[in-house]
């Protein structure tokens, strides 16, 4: 079955790069967009952007310049870096397969989540 | 940005009761609504699609209707199971959005 695992660290300093990595199983990582989404602790979802296999990428507007997602089709997984962290960037940290626009435009499968807390 | 404003934030209901969410857009979004189920300390999972399409494996229960602004989930007979927050998303327009949640508790 489609398995998202997550890998990264919990604990990161502030000003420093979030590195988080989504590696896909059951399914191939071509023809599909893939996408990190997270969640502060008791609030809602934010969608912070897609990626394709192509590295064709869409960001959220309100973490642009902060944000770069990358692929490694032939290890098939997808990454996030996102940079300057600052404490509103507490939250827990989602991949997920989706990211269309229209259609059939959903997120399907998700990883497990990642608490990510930002703290010297 | 779309705007996605969820109604109500919380609701309790009892087991076998009609319970309906409903999700307003900012804008006109045709059909393209989701609706995701949440419980505490999992990942949301996908319930409806394209505001009506039932996603494989959901029990019938769960249903989804609505275009343009206004969009509704409703759960026809309330499980013990279903207690969880329940968020909608739209994919019309980047950046892709999500409602403020509804919290569905059980009496």
């Amino acid at each position: 079955q489609v398995q998202l695992q997550q890998s990264g660290p919990g604990l990161v300093k502030p000003w420093e790069t979030l590195s988080l990595t989504c590696t896909v199983s059951g399914l191939s990582i071509d023809n599909n967009y893939w996408s990190w989404i997270r969640q502060p602790a008791g609030k809602g979802l934010e969608w912070i952007g897609r990626i394709y296999p192509t590295g064709s990428t869409n960001y959220n507007p309100s973490l642009k310049s902060r944000v770069a997602m990358s692929v490694d089709t032939t290890k098939n997984l997808f990454s996030l870096n996102l940079s300057g962290l600052t404490a509103a960037d507490t939250a827990i940290y989602f991949c997920a397969k989706g990211g269309m626009r229209r259609g059939d435009a959903a997120f399907d499968y998700w990883g497990q989540g990642t608490p990510v807390t930002v703290s010297s | 940005d779309i705007q996605m404003t969820q109604s109500p934030s919380s609701v309790s209901a009892s087991v076998g009761d009609r319970v309906t969410i409903t999700c307003r857009a900012s804008q006109g979004i045709n059909t393209w609504v989701a609706w995701y189920q949440q419980r505490p300390g999992t990942a949301p999972k996908l319930l409806i699609y394209a505001a009506s399409t039932l996603q494989s494996g959901v029990p019938s229960r769960f249903s989804g209707s609505g275009s343009g602004t206004d969009f509704t989930l409703t759960i026809s007979s309330l499980q013990p199971e279903d207690s969880a927050t329940y968020y909608c998303q739209q994919a019309d327009g980047f950046p892709l959005t999500f409602g403020g949640g509804t919290k569905v508790e059980i009496k």
